[in-house]
């Protein structure tokens, strides 16, 4: 079974620091892999996606994620937080299953950026 | 339309009345998607419409829930008897066919059953 996990429900960062947000996958081929960002009361926007080309992607709003193959990994980073970052991330691994490009979320990591 | 709409933004039901949600996903996409949203579970998959192929039901949860998608465009949600634990955001998603990549996301509607 194809998943994702997202390691901390919540975390926390001052202002300016690094955010790093982990999302480990399991998949028995190259997947296509995702991260999503969810503002209060909206729905998901696609941050970035990775779609083997290039294993270090640039998203937006200065995020970026390396997929990381050895340790089956994808986790999303910004070097220096902003309060307008403070909202909740998806990772998200897709595949094809029975002729359907099934989508799998992982449980959302709520990121809280203090002043 | 701009994006994908979705209504009503708030619905609150009793148990075991019947509640319609509607999607209406960007003009010229195919594939439609619906989520729930649960507080703590993550978005789990519902639904999924690809033109004019057999839906993909596998995430429907039980018999209460079904969903049609008229003219391939817009698509209602309907959960019959609700429950309490249908109680969620329910999320409706569109996108450039099944090979695309990025899905377009309503802003949802919060079901609440009391």
């Amino acid at each position: 079974a194809q998943s994702v996990t997202q390691l901390g429900s919540h975390v926390s960062v001052s202002e300016g620091a690094l955010v790093l947000l982990r999302c480990n996958y399991s998949s028995s081929v190259p997947p296509y892999l995702f991260w999503y960002v969810q503002y209060p009361n909206q729905g998901l926007q696609l941050l970035l996606k990775y779609t083997s080309a290039a294993t270090l992607v640039k998203g937006i709003n200065g995020f970026e994620a390396e997929f990381k193959k050895s340790e089956t990994s994808f986790h999303l980073t910004k070097p220096s937080a902003h309060m307008s970052d403070a909202a909740e991330y998806f990772c998200a691994v897709r595949k094809n299953s029975g002729g359907y490009q099934k989508v799998t979320f992982g449980i959302g990591t709520k990121l809280q950026v203090i002043p | 339309g701009a994006g994908v709409s979705q209504s009503p933004s708030n619905k609150v039901t009793e148990k075991g009345k019947d509640v319609e949600l509607r999607c209406d996903p960007i003009s010229g996409h195919t594939a439609l998607y619906w989520y729930r949203q649960s507080l703590g579970q993550g978005l789990e998959f519902l639904i999924y419409f690809q033109g004019n192929s057999a839906p993909d039901k596998s995430g429907l949860p039980s018999d209460r829930f079904s969903a049609e998608r008229t003219g391939g465009s817009v698509s209602t949600l309907t959960i019959q008897r609700t429950q309490q634990e249908d109680s969620a955001v329910y999320l409706c998603a569109s996108s450039f066919g099944q090979g695309a990549l990025e899905q377009y996301f309503g802003p949802g509607t919060r079901l609440t059953v009391t």
